[in-house]
């Protein structure tokens, strides 16, 4: 059962433009939801995170779109470079059972 | 401070044999969290400890996969008698009490021959 659903699988952007990655989820018990970047060989860092009573949260060029009402949010960044070539994963943390749901990751890669 | 550490980083078995896996959390952590992440997927819950006590391991496969957190000491994923099926990145995070943001360790990528 897939509980947090992300898309596409892979992205191919040019250098400067605007990379988009969507995740859906189904629980609504679900209250904090983070992205996490990796890089080949490496564990997971998380890279930005935002609550469901916020609607958007920006951190530099990289921001979290959330819709409550669609349990749908999405992940943008600006002026996108090759160094944000990485793996993308969303997530959905539960505080009653404190567990991380993670999508199935997205592979970002930045041509110049 | 030093980050969530994985050893060993990289694990080579042979089928039947046993693997063991560690983790030791961040200072200060009492929560820890084991992933797998097979090639070209996504990372998959497998169990949720605190010390001395097992809280989810819903997403551990029912035989041969066991984990502990003891009192002292790192945590420990323990796969026996291994197949290749169990070939994979084997990530641990750790997060303080009542926090959400998990740390990740850099992973342990065992190779089953």
């Amino acid at each position: 059962q897939q509980q947090v659903k992300q898309s596409p699988q892979s992205l191919i952007v040019q250098k400067g433009g605007i990379s988009i990655i969507n995740c859906a989820y189904e629980n609504t018990a679900f209250d904090y939801f983070p992205w996490y970047q990796q890089f080949p060989g490496k564990g997971p860092a998380l890279l930005i995170a935002i609550r469901p009573d916020v609607s958007e949260k920006k951190e530099g060029r990289f921001t979290i779109s959330f819709n409550k009402s669609a349990k749908q949010f999405s992940l943008h960044i600006m002026d996108s470079q090759p160094g944000d070539s990485a793996t993308y994963f969303c997530a959905a943390y539960n505080f009653g059972n404190e567990k991380l749901t993670f999508g199935t990751g997205t592979r970002l890669t930045i041509i110049p | 401070n030093a980050g969530v550490m994985q050893n060993p980083r990289h694990l080579v078995r042979r089928r039947g044999q046993e693997a063991r896996l560690r983790c030791s959390p961040m200072k200060g952590h009492s929560h820890v969290y084991w992933y797998r992440q097979l090639p070209e997927e996504g990372l998959k819950f497998m169990v949720y400890l605190q010390k001395e006590n097992i809280i989810d391991e819903s997403g551990m496969p029912k035989e041969r996969f066991s984990a502990e957190f003891p009192k002292e000491g790192p945590s420990i994923l323990r796969i026996q008698q291994v197949v290749r099926g169990d070939s994979a990145a084997y990530f641990c995070a750790s997060s303080p009490q009542t926090e959400n943001e998990a740390f990740f360790g850099q992973g342990t990528r065992l190779t089953v021959v």
